[in-house]
């Protein structure tokens, strides 16, 4: 079944402790990205990749990094949290570009105490 | 900065009743996309609209692009308790982002 996968779907973490959140994406797709969703804020894009090795900051990409060394991975990594960026976060792929159908996966939602 | 707004916020109306969201941007769109979102879910992708003035129809949901592609809107006929959500346009404003209106949330009651 094609799909975007996020792990995890939950955490509660505190401020200044490292994490990361998966992504992995099983349909060959070469555009992924990650956005957080806040009440009355929509979705904000934080970083993109438009393939292998190749990472942009979307509008939202401070306190945030990336990495994209295999195709199907974009991980999200808080080096160190902090409460404001206790949100729900989605991460999306596409085919070819950001043109195309965004497939987004399941979501995590963080609390950063 | 450039963004892409979306009106109204919040809607409640009664099974049957119709309902309309509006997506306006500052600048010309290439593109725009609608997505809908479940509550506890994710989003999914509706459509694209990509051609100026293009009018696209899913059953009873109508999607429309502006003459100027600089505006959008979805119109659901005869709403039903399975339409709840939030509805969201997103255009192309910048080469590889898309920038996300802040949603439409739909409350259906029946």
């Amino acid at each position: 079944e094609a799909q975007v996968t996020q792990n995890p779907r939950y955490l509660i973490t505190v401020t200044g402790k490292k994490l990361t959140v998966t992504c992995s994406q099983n349909m060959n797709h070469e555009y992924m990205s990650w956005y957080r969703q806040d009440p009355g804020l929509g979705l904000r894009q934080i970083y993109y990749s438009m393939n292998v090795e190749v990472t942009d900051k979307g509008d939202v990409p401070e306190g945030y990094k990336v990495s994209r060394k295999e195709k199907r991975n974009f991980p999200l990594i808080l080096e160190s949290p902090s409460p404001n960026q206790t949100s729900l976060y989605f991460c999306a792929s596409s085919s070819g570009t950001v043109r195309d159908t965004q497939y987004f996966g399941p979501g995590t939602r963080l609390t950063v105490l | 900065g450039q963004q892409v707004m979306q009106i109204p916020q919040y809607q409640h109306v009664q099974e049957g009743e119709d309902f309309t969201t509006y997506c306006n941007s500052s600048t010309t769109l290439s593109n725009i996309q609608w997505y809908k979102q479940r509550p506890g879910g994710h989003p999914v992708f509706l459509i694209q609209l990509v051609k100026s003035g293009e009018v696209k129809k899913q059953k009873r949901l109508t999607f429309q692009f502006g003459e100027a592609k600089k505006n959008s809107s979805l119109h659901i006929t005869a709403t039903q308790t399975t339409d709840v959500g939030t509805y969201f346009c997103a255009g192309h404003l910048g080469y590889s982002t898309l920038t996300f209106g802040k949603g439409t949330m739909l409350l259906v009651s029946p």
